[in-house]
């Protein structure tokens, strides 16, 4: 596989479940990040990992819980979540500079559609 | 701070006719990075061009160009002899350095009609 993937594409959970995301990027990057994506508002940064470390958590609720077990993988922990956490979830990859600098472009996964009844 | 801003919500144009959308930038900094992505119906968000604020020259490549204007913050993007493929949600970023400082607009849907 090429590229950045998401699992599953889609998924429907009450706000008591549990479920996880999962992202591999097959690129090679050193940086994965998870944004949100909701109607009629700009991408949501909400978690930044550079070389397998946490680098920026914007905020987020602790019932999003991100893994980066390795460079090429992340997921993203689900638990006890609320309807308007509904949204798309993408996942993107980027190469940082040695200095840490966003001036790569990053390249998106598909998204996973996520409804909470 | 850092905005980026895309008037734009919406736009309809009929097949073959030519397109701008619009972007403006707020940055306090002078080195910058400026990206273009569309995003298909698919959902994933696929790279345009990016552009770094020592660099105006403006860009053609095929039916896609991009005029960059310092001078008015502005980063617009046009299409030419749109097609229906061109449908997609479109948006503009901005990035000054940091992982952290990666910023959207909240995008402009355009919708080419048949």
């Amino acid at each position: 596989e090429t590229g950045v993937t998401q699992t599953p594409r889609h998924l429907v959970m009450g706000m008591t479940n549990k479920k996880s995301l999962k992202c591999e990027q097959h690129l090679g990057h050193n940086a994965m990040y998870w944004y949100k994506q909701s109607a009629k508002k700009p991408l949501e940064l909400m978690f930044v990992y550079s070389l397998e470390e946490r680098v920026e958590n914007n905020s987020v609720p602790s019932r999003f819980s991100p893994e980066c077990p390795n460079s090429s993988h992340l997921f993203l922990h689900l638990h006890t979540l609320q309807p308007e956490d509904s949204a798309l979830y993408l996942c993107a990859s980027s190469q940082l500079s040695l200095s840490g600098s966003a001036n790569n472009e990053q390249f998106f996964g598909p998204g996973t559609r996520l409804t909470v009844l | 701070a850092q905005k980026v801003t895309q008037a734009q919500t919406e736009i309809s144009v009929v097949e073959k006719e030519d397109v701008t959308l619009d972007c403006v930038y707020e940055t306090r900094d002078t080195t910058y990075y400026l990206f273009w992505y569309k995003q298909p119906p698919s959902g994933e968000l696929v790279f345009l061009i990016r552009r770094n604020s020592f660099d105006e020259q403006n860009e053609i490549s095929g039916r896609y160009s991009w005029n960059f204007q310092k001078s008015t913050s502005s980063f617009n993007f046009t299409i030419t002899a749109s097609q229906v493929v061109d449908s997609a949600v479109y948006f503009c970023a901005l990035s000054t350095g940091g992982y952290q400082k990666v910023t959207f607009g909240t995008g402009t849907k355009l919708q080419v009609i048949p």
